[in-house]
């Protein structure tokens, strides 16, 4: 079955500062999306993007499908960043989540 | 803006008991999904459903696990004879119509087996 890695599996920032979450997956895919879990255990829905750039406030995702990958960018980080990102991926149906990446923002 | 809906939040039940949890999907969705994460790890398929049938299980959902879609609005997930092993965080799911869509999720429900 497909495959999805994310890295890095753990990061932790200055607020204020910008980060990079990658996610690879290893077939071609018809849905990706990233995931903020907050600290109650909630998946909150941050992009669907199977392809192309989005963005939405300091959010913003890019997916290179051809190349199978994509990039979550966090920019000016706030303490309320922290959590886990998972990246999830699927043909069709059922997702397929990354391990994810614990991002810790300290004041 | 519409949300998907789970109850109950947390449970606790005794080892071999069975349990119910319960999902309202957004209304004009088709597609409904169980999901699960034991602590610490990624989140996993365990059932779609569509149509009032299974379209695809996982490895995971044997015959201890069944869904049902009772009526027009609630998706449950029965769990027969409940295992330690099946403490976890339970996530619901659901799709619009059309092949490509975001799937929403609710809240989730933590399970806790003694």
């Amino acid at each position: 079955g497909i495959q999805v890695e994310q890295s890095p599996p753990d990061l932790i920032l200055q607020e204020g500062a910008n980060s990079t979450l990658r996610c690879n997956f290893s077939d071609s895919v018809n849905n990706l999306q990233w995931f903020h879990q907050n600290p109650w255990g909630q998946l909150i829905n941050l992009f669907y993007i199977p392809s192309g750039t989005k963005q939405n406030g300091r959010l913003s995702a890019t997916t290179v499908a051809t190349e199978r990958y994509s990039l979550l960018y966090i920019s000016s980080s706030q303490t309320t960043d922290s959590g886990v990102y998972f990246c999830a991926v699927g043909q069709g149906g059922k997702l397929i989540f990354g391990q994810g990446t614990e991002l810790s923002v300290k004041p | 803006e519409p949300e998907v809906t789970q109850t109950p939040s947390h449970q606790v039940t005794q080892m071999g008991q069975e349990v119910i949890l319960r999902c309202v999907p957004i209304s004009n969705h088709l597609y409904f999904y169980w999901y699960r994460q034991i602590l610490g790890q990624k989140v996993e398929f365990l059932v779609s459903f569509y149509n009032n049938e299974i379209s695809e299980k996982s490895e995971i959902f044997d015959d201890q696990f069944s869904v049902e879609r009772p009526d027009g609005s609630n998706f449950t997930l029965k769990i027969r004879s409940t295992k330690l092993e099946d403490s976890a965080m339970y996530f619901c799911a659901s799709t619009p119509p059309g092949a490509q869509e975001t799937q929403y999720f609710g809240p989730g429900t933590r399970l806790l087996v003694l």
